[in-house]
C-alpha cells in the first residue's frame, strides 16, 4: 500500500527579517542540542549547539534558546539572506537506552526567503 | 583534507540486486553514521559506529549491513534491493561523543527500479 509520511514544514520570511525555526524534543537526557543546516544537494552542515544546561547561546547571527521544561528548541537568524535558504534540522546529542550512541535528528524545517 | 568522501554519488539498481556504498573519511574520526533521508523527509540512522570493530544498529536497519575494520572507512552494504531502499544515503564522522559538529558527506542518491 501507499506510505504516508510526513513532510517538512515551511517557514516562509521576507529577506532582511529575522526568521525563528521551531523544533520540540524528546530525549530529557541529551547533552547537547543542535542545529543543521541542509542545502539543495548536499549534506547538513552544523551550524551552532547548546549543552542541556545552559538556555541560550549566540553565534554569527544566530542565537538558539534551550526551554527544558516543554522540551522546545529554537533557532533564530537574525537580518535573513537568501544564503539562509535551506533546510534547518534540530538534532539531539546523546546515550539512548542499551548504551546506543548517536545523533538524532529531527523532521526539520524548510526556510523560503522572500525578496 | 577530503573530509567524508562517499561513492558512487548516483546509483540505480534492480530489484534484488545488491551493492556498496561506500564512506571514507580523513580525519581519524572514531564516530561514523549512515544516515537515509527520502525526498522530502529527515535523517533517519539506519547504523553507527564508535570505533574500529564496532557497529550498531539505529532506527533503520533492516535491508543493510555495515563493517568497520578501519577507522577510515564504514561501508554500506544492501543485500536484497527493494523500492522501499530508494532513498539518498549520508555518512557522516565525528571524533567522539561530546563533539557535536558531525561532518557530512555528499550522499548517494539510489534508485531502486
Amino acid at each position: 500500500g501507499e506510505s504516508v509520511g510526513l513532510h517538512l514544514p515551511t517557514l516562509s520570511v521576507q529577506e532582511g527579517d529575522n526568521s525563528i525555526i521551531n523544533c520540540a524534543y524528546s530525549n530529557s537526557a541529551s547533552d547537547y542540542f543542535i542545529w543543521y543546516k541542509q542545502e539543495s544537494g548536499k549534506g547538513p552542515q552544523f551550524i551552532i549547539d547548546i549543552r542541556s544546561n545552559m538556555d541560550k547561546r549566540q553565534g554569527q547571527r544566530v542565537t538558539v534558546l534551550l526551554n527544558k521544561t516543554v522540551k522546545h528548541l529554537s533557532l533564530q537568524i537574525a537580518a535573513t539572506q537568501p544564503g539562509d535558504s535551506a533546510v534547518y534540522f534540530c538534532a539531539e546529542n546523546s546515550y539512548s537506552g542499551g548504551g546506543a550512541d548517536g545523533l538524532t535528528f529531527g523532521k526539520g524545517t524548510h526556510l523560503i526567503i522572500q525578496p | 583534507n577530503a573530509g567524508v568522501t562517499q561513492t558512487p554519488k548516483f546509483r540505480i539498481l534492480k530489484i534484488g540486486q545488491s551493492m556498496t556504498l561506500q564512506c571514507a573519511q580523513d580525519m581519524n574520526h572514531n564516530y561514523m553514521y549512515w544516515y537515509r533521508q527520502d525526498p522530502g523527509m529527515g535523517l533517519k540512522l539506519i547504523y553507527y559506529s564508535v570505533g574500529a570493530g564496532i557497529t550498531d544498529k539505529g532506527e533503520v536497519p533492516n535491508g543493510y549491513n555495515v563493517s568497520r575494520s578501519t577507522t577510515e572507512d564504514f561501508p554500506l552494504r544492501l543485500e536484497l534491493a527493494a523500492p522501499s531502499q530508494t532513498s539518498v544515503y549520508f555518512c557522516a564522522s565525528r571524533p567522539g561523543h561530546m563533539n557535536t559538529e558531525a561532518f557530512f558527506g555528499q550522499g548517494t542518491r539510489l534508485t531502486v527500479v
